[in-house]
């Protein structure tokens, strides 16, 4: 069974881009969750979907967005770029995001600049 | 607020010796708490869990320890290989809520 894929695995943007990153959940899961993981703040929830609804949202600025697309595969956007924005941005999927376990992709290396 | 805490950023351990890895939380709602393994450029691992229900879960090498009354939980890696040095991450998470919460992580480094 494949595991979760990110793509790209890295990106350099400029202060004021959008970007828009993607993952593709381990085929059978439906739950599609993302993190942000920074030197200083650890790895923070961003939001959940299932079943292509958002259904749990973390405490980040709107300029952070996500969506799922009805093979549950999901995309998460970031508008506006700011230098903070640079992260480790990690996606997990599990069947029904009320599972035991959630399994990571490698995720997505962005720098701002 | 940070409701998951690992207090200890790094451990370094002889190899073939226990490496005990420490978790603190403060929200009482948590029900379920897991422990990831993550390397350089690569996402985090899944390694064990426990449910509050139990104080006890164990896996080969690794066991976890839930202490409900003092929201303490630990990690054993019994006997530690050098394939273990790795950031270690505590993660929580509330009943019928999809979000997990993460500690800061602890790197373990086995030395030979």
């Amino acid at each position: 069974k494949a595991g979760v894929t990110q793509t790209p695995r890295y990106l350099i943007k400029t202060r004021g881009q959008q970007v828009t990153l993607s993952c593709s959940p381990i085929s059978g899961h439906r739950s599609v969750s993302w993190y942000q993981q920074t030197p200083g703040q650890g790895l923070q929830f961003l939001f959940e979907y299932f079943s292509e609804t958002q259904r749990n949202k973390g405490n980040f600025p709107g300029r952070f967005s996500g969506r799922q697309f009805s093979n549950s595969r999901s995309e998460m956007n970031v508008s506006t770029l700011e230098l903070g924005d640079s992260a480790l941005y990690l996606c997990a999927s599990s069947e029904t995001g009320y599972d035991t376990e959630a399994f990571f992709g490698q995720g997505t290396r962005l720098t701002v600049v | 607020d940070q409701q998951v805490k690992q207090n200890s950023p790094s451990l370094s351990v002889q190899e073939g010796r226990i490496s005990i890895l420490n978790c603190d939380y403060t929200n009482s709602m948590f029900d379920y708490f897991l422990w990831y393994k993550k390397y350089p450029a690569e996402g985090p691992t899944f390694l064990i869990s426990i449910s509050s229900i139990k104080d006890k879960n164990e896996d080969g090498r690794f066991t976890v320890f839930l202490n409900k009354s003092a929201k303490h939980l630990s990690l054993h890696i019994v006997p530690s290989q050098p394939g273990d040095s790795a950031v270690y991450f505590c993660a929580a998470r509330r009943q019928g809520a999809q979000k997990l919460v993460f500690g800061q992580g602890t790197r373990l480094t086995i030395n030979p």
